[in-house]
């Protein structure tokens, strides 16, 4: 059965400042997506990533896959206030079910 | 507009009582998805659908029953089995197959006085 563990649950940040979000999981997964969630609202797709290698950005947020070491990160670059957020990832394998951890609560301060 | 409509966005039950939450998808998807939601945790998967007339359970499918009549309705009962039921409830769907995206539709709150 996959597990996945996101660490940290809690990260405050500074404006301006650089940091990055870990995603294990514990067994092979075909995929793997970040979502984001904002306080009382649904999910937001944010990435999908299919490979080894994988690598998107968008805006100050990049996430990566590296699949031999069964880990996924989300790099916030200059975080700013409108960052933050509930972050999830998700990790599947050859069926319909994703497996979501349990979330990483940012926060953003001035 | 495409999209995963949900209703109610709140709804408030007795004990005892069943509700039924609704869940429609125009966005032409195979597979639909109920998750729950508690605080602070991450969602867990109640039961999934991947074709018409037919789904599985999920991780947390005691308490709870669905149907899927339609390609485009996906409608989840919580029922008076369901110990714990107050939660924010999520519908999701995908096109279908291995590495299909999941999107979401903007949850209902139940909660049970």
């Amino acid at each position: 059965e996959l597990k996945v563990e996101q660490n940290p649950l809690f990260l405050s940040m500074q404006e301006g400042k650089n940091y990055t979000i870990y995603c294990n999981y514990s067994t092979t997964s075909d995929r793997l997506y970040w979502y984001r969630q904002d306080p009382g609202k649904s999910l937001e797709s944010l990435f999908v990533l299919l490979s080894n290698g994988a690598v998107k950005q968008e805006g100050r947020l990049m996430a990566s896959l590296d699949t031999k070491a069964r880990l996924s990160t989300l790099h916030i670059t200059a975080a700013v206030h409108d960052l933050s957020a509930t972050y999830f990832c998700a990790g599947g394998g050859s069926n319909y079910k994703l497996t979501f951890g349990k979330g990483t609560l940012l926060t953003v301060n001035p | 507009d495409g999209g995963i409509t949900q209703s109610p966005k709140y709804l408030f039950r007795k004990e005892g009582q069943n509700v039924t939450l609704s869940c429609e998808q125009n966005l032409n998807h195979d597979a639909m998805y109920w998750y729950r939601q508690d605080p602070g945790q991450g969602l867990r998967l109640i039961y999934y659908s991947q074709i018409v007339n037919d789904f599985q359970k999920g991780d947390i499918a005691e308490g709870y029953s669905v149907s899927r009549e339609k390609k485009e309705s996906f409608p989840l009962t919580v029922t008076s089995a369901q110990k714990n039921p107050t939660a924010f409830y999520l519908c999701a769907s995908s096109i279908g197959g291995a590495g299909g995206e999941l999107f979401f539709g903007e949850g209902s709150r139940l909660t049970v006085l």
